[in-house]
């Protein structure tokens, strides 16, 4: 079946500019997250939605950062005032259960590249 | 210091060895141990968990210690196919928002 899909898989900006990625994760898939990954780093934790719960915010670097999820399913990560240092793979992951002790899965998209020039 | 570390390599080894990587962690409350790999400009994709008493999957071990806070990769008769970074994940908890990644090892397997 179709795995986590993300669009668009590249993005180039102009600092200053807004932008917005989107996710579509695995149907049925009830937690979704949002990472980044910036250049010789390991992935960092943004933000997790988990049906219609409250989302866990505590991982947005700046209020600039802001996302939704939208009926339960597809979410977009909404960036505003990009600046350069926000250049990195924004990935989005998709779980079937929620995030709980049980080490559930995650099943990652392919990510964004965005590019803030 | 990281909270996760990884030699970032690269490690380029020919067909038919075996190589490990070794991944330390400085938070000794963190419960889940993982090993992810991503391929160049693809997603991660878990690997396997790591278990207290060490796991076997076909050619890859890992293996846990606790006492002194590090994780291992050992990947048996190597592959081209297993060409990949390799990514050390750590959790206090079962949860994902808790996974931290170390920032991976790049391992190429040479014909």
């Amino acid at each position: 079946g179709a795995g986590v899909s993300q669009s668009p898989s590249n993005k180039v900006t102009e600092k200053g500019k807004d932008v917005e990625l989107r996710c579509d994760p695995i149907s049925g898939h009830t937690a979704l997250y949002w990472y980044r990954q910036s250049l010789g780093q390991g992935l960092e934790f943004l933000i997790y939605f988990q049906g219609n719960s409250a989302p866990d915010k505590s991982g947005l670097p700046s209020d600039r950062f802001s996302a939704e999820r939208t009926g339960g399913s597809v979410s977009t990560l909404t960036i505003q005032r990009t600046q350069q240092e926000d250049s990195a793979v924004y990935l989005c992951a998709s779980s079937l259960y929620p995030d709980t002790a049980t080490n559930e899965k995650l099943f990652f998209g392919s990510g964004t590249q965005l590019s803030v020039l | 210091r990281k909270e996760v570390e990884q030699d970032p390599g690269p490690f380029n080894v020919p067909e038919g060895a075996t190589v490990a990587f070794n991944c330390t962690y400085s938070n000794s409350a963190s419960q889940s141990f993982f090993w992810y790999r991503q391929d160049c400009r693809k997603e991660p994709k878990l690997l396997m968990s790591v278990y207290s008493s060490g796991n076997e999957d076909g050619r890859f071990t890992a293996q846990l210690n606790r006492a002194s806070q590090y994780i291992s990769l050992l990947i048996r008769d190597s592959k081209l196919s297993d060409s990949a970074t390799y990514l050390c994940v750590v959790s206090r908890s079962g949860s994902a928002r808790q996974l931290t990644f170390g920032s991976g090892t790049q391992l190429t397997v040479l014909p």
